[in-house]
């Protein structure tokens, strides 16, 4: 059984800075999905960046990126130039594609912007 | 237009009532789930239907049932509510394939206060 780890319950940052959420997994397969998504306090998930194992080149899109380690079964979430609408809950999840999308999430990280 | 909405978004009941949490998606996804927060805010899939079928069915007690009247349609039935019920749920929807594997679209959620 895959399991994903989110070892920092709770982070907290100042308006403009980069912070890093970490990210470990476990899983003996060698084709899978890794995200990270972001759940504010408005409670609607949404996806933040997505990243396939077989590729080597870490995901970006625009202020979020990862550094994917493959051999380390590590996946951080690294956001520049933070904004206090950044501020949310961020979860790690995992998934291997067959057939149903059946996604395994972490215990999540509450991440606060202040300003 | 909400593109996953689910109703109630908020329910308070007693121990023992029946209760159901209806779903709808307009993205004409051909997936559907259902994900349980608990208090600690730990999301784990419960069910999950493609076109009417269910094909994931997680250790649930079977005091819980889904039901996909269509593909745009996913309800949840609760029989014999107990207060570890207590909990926020979550509408997802999806399109299995390879454009955008393991993006789910979240409902806003369905907060259940069991005493």
């Amino acid at each position: 059984a895959q399991t994903v780890t989110q070892s920092q319950p709770e982070m907290s940052v100042q308006e403009a800075e980069t912070v890093t959420l970490s990210c470990t997994y476990d899983t003996s397969e060698n084709n899978y999905y890794l995200f990270w998504y972001k759940q504010p306090p408005s409670r609607q998930m949404i996806l933040v960046i997505r990243q396939e194992a077989y590729k080597q080149q870490n995901a970006t899109e625009n202020r979020f990126s990862v550094n994917f380690q493959k051999a380390a079964k590590s996946f951080s979430l690294k956001i520049s130039d933070s904004q206090l609408g950044d501020t949310a809950m961020y979860f790690c999840a995992f998934m291997i594609p067959q057939g149903a999308q059946k996604l395994v999430f972490g215990q999540g990280t509450r991440l606060t912007i202040n300003p | 237009d909400t593109a996953v909405s689910q109703t109630p978004k908020y329910l308070v009941t007693q121990m023992g009532n029946d209760k159901s949490i209806k779903c709808e998606q307009n993205l004409g996804h051909d997936t559907m789930y259902w994900y349980k927060q608990d208090s600690k805010k730990f999301l784990k899939i419960m069910f999950s239907y493609n076109n009417k079928e269910l094909i994931i069915n997680e250790t649930v007690p079977n005091r819980f049932s889904p039901k996909s009247p269509d593909k745009a349609h996913l309800n949840l039935h609760i029989n014999s509510l107990e207060l570890g019920d207590s909990a926020v749920y979550f509408c997802a929807s999806s399109q299995v394939g390879l454009a955008n594997p393991g993006e789910l679209f979240f409902g806003e959620g369905s907060r259940l206060t069991v005493l």
